[in-house]
């Protein structure tokens, strides 16, 4: 399956986080969301081939890099208290995920 | 732009007894449709998918869905709720060909006993 870790972090504001995705094997699509608390999850971008080739409305301070043995990270920089908030990796097999997307437990990530 | 609503934000309802969580949508082009699923501190399972032909879909655990393109609906139905499907139902849409889901806000069915 899909794994992330950590599974919980606390950082302060203004600092950097690195979160880790592991895909299922043979996977080349990864895609990585927010959710904040009693809220949807909202997409943030898509890596496809090691190239983000999709993104949603969140700033550059939110970037990733995908590798070539079915690992990912999502960075953010200057930590705001509002990006509080649960952060899903999804891969898939696909160009367009969207058909069989498999998510991951998530990492929790608290900003104070 | 995409959006999805689901217009409750909780449904209890007594265990055997049926239920339907509703989604709309919106959207101005062909789409794919989504349920997912999500447990106390776990990530989303899908739950079942409307991709192209028929427009019920079900899933292995009793849950269907119905496509209605006319009222751009989706909504999630089970005859006989079990204690075990309290969770968190979220309904996401896809334009076909697009990157990214779209989620709802979310439902949490609540199964009383």
């Amino acid at each position: 399956g899909v794994t992330q870790s950590p599974t919980h972090l606390i950082k302060t504001r203004g600092q950097q986080v690195t979160l880790r995705c592991s895909s299922q094997s043979g996977h080349n699509t990864v895609s990585w969301y927010q959710q904040a608390l009693g809220q949807g999850p909202q997409f943030i971008f898509q890596y496809y081939r090691e190239e983000e080739n999709g993104r949603g409305n969140f700033p550059p301070r939110f970037s990733g890099l995908q590798f070539p043995n079915d690992s990912s990270e999502l960075n953010v920089n200057a930590l705001e208290l509002d990006d509080s908030a649960l952060y899903l990796c999804a891969s898939s097999k696909d160009r367009i995920m969207n058909t069989e997307a498999f998510f991951g437990q998530g990492t929790r990530l608290t900003v104070v | 732009a995409q959006s999805v609503t689901q217009l409750d934000s909780q449904v209890p309802v007594f265990e055997e007894a049926p239920v339907e969580l509703r989604c709309n949508y919106s959207s101005s082009v062909s789409v794919y449709l989504f349920w997912y699923v999500q447990y106390p501190n776990q990530g989303l399972q899908l739950l079942l998918k409307y991709l192209s032909g028929s427009t019920l879909v079900e899933s292995i655990n009793g849950f269907e869905a119905e496509f209605n393109k006319s009222q751009t609906s989706f909504h999630l139905r089970k005859p006989s709720v079990h204690i075990s499907d309290t969770a968190e139902y979220f309904c996401a849409v896809s334009d076909v060909g697009a990157d990214g889901l779209t989620f709802g806000k979310g439902t949490h069915l609540i199964i009383q006993p």
